[in-house]
């Protein structure tokens, strides 16, 4: 069965700090999808991400970036030099081929404190 | 562009109410989806639509009733529902399900409060 987990509930951090929410996923399969979104308050989920598992090349983009480790099954998303723009729920999601059904993990909630 | 759009942002309705909810993309997008949130949780996912079809229905109560007129256009038709429905509902859009995790793009969502 699939399954994310976000063992993170909260993490609290003050502005310019660096900090790294963490995934891991299971999935018996060799072929999927993994993908990060991100929700402020105002609710929409905002793609962030979508990497395939034969993709385990690292990815920056801006102050954001994504750690994709297949041996530990995780892919770690690090946000450098946070801002209080990023306080967010985070969410790490895994999709297969053929499957119709996005699995979400329980999501990390970001404060980040000017 | 990768605008979804939905109407209304809040809706508040009693229990004896007939609503709808509305979603619409320009994407060219062919599959479509309705989620459910619930605070502090992630997404659950409620119907798909895919070319316009019903693919998935996550054993969701006949209260909420799902309608796809064409493409572009998802609608979500609320008739009796109750109080523990009240939640975001959000929609959602990818390119092509049958070729399977295409990235899903989604709208602001409808923040629901049945009274």
């Amino acid at each position: 069965a699939q399954k994310v987990t976000q063992a993170q509930t909260e993490i609290s951090v003050v502005e310019k700090e660096d900090v790294t929410l963490d995934c891991v996923y299971e999935t018996r399969d060799t072929t999927y999808y993994l993908f990060w979104y991100k929700q402020p308050p105002s609710g929409e989920l905002v793609f962030l991400i979508r990497r395939n598992s034969f993709d385990e090349q690292n990815e920056i983009s801006g102050r954001y970036s994504w750690n994709f480790q297949k041996s530990t099954s995780s892919f770690n998303f690090t946000i450098t030099a946070s801002q209080v723009v990023d306080s967010a729920v985070y969410f790490c999601a895994l999709s297969e081929p053929g499957g119709f059904k996005t699995i979400f993990g329980a999501g990390t909630r970001l404060f980040v404190k000017a | 562009d990768t605008e979804v759009t939905q109407t209304p942002k809040h809706l508040v309705m009693g229990m004896t109410n007939k609503k709808s909810l509305k979603c619409e993309q320009h994407m060219g997008h062919r599959a479509m989806y309705w989620y459910k949130q619930k605070a502090k949780k992630p997404p659950e996912l409620m119907f798909v639509y895919s070319y316009e079809k019903l693919s998935i229905n996550e054993s969701v109560p006949s209260r909420f009733s799902p309608e796809c007129p064409n493409s572009s256009l998802l609608n979500l038709h609320l008739h009796a529902l109750q109080p523990e429905d009240s939640a975001l509902y959000l929609c959602a859009s990818s390119q092509d399900i049958q070729r399977g995790a295409d990235t899903q793009y989604f709208g602001p969502g409808t923040r629901l409060t049945v009274l």
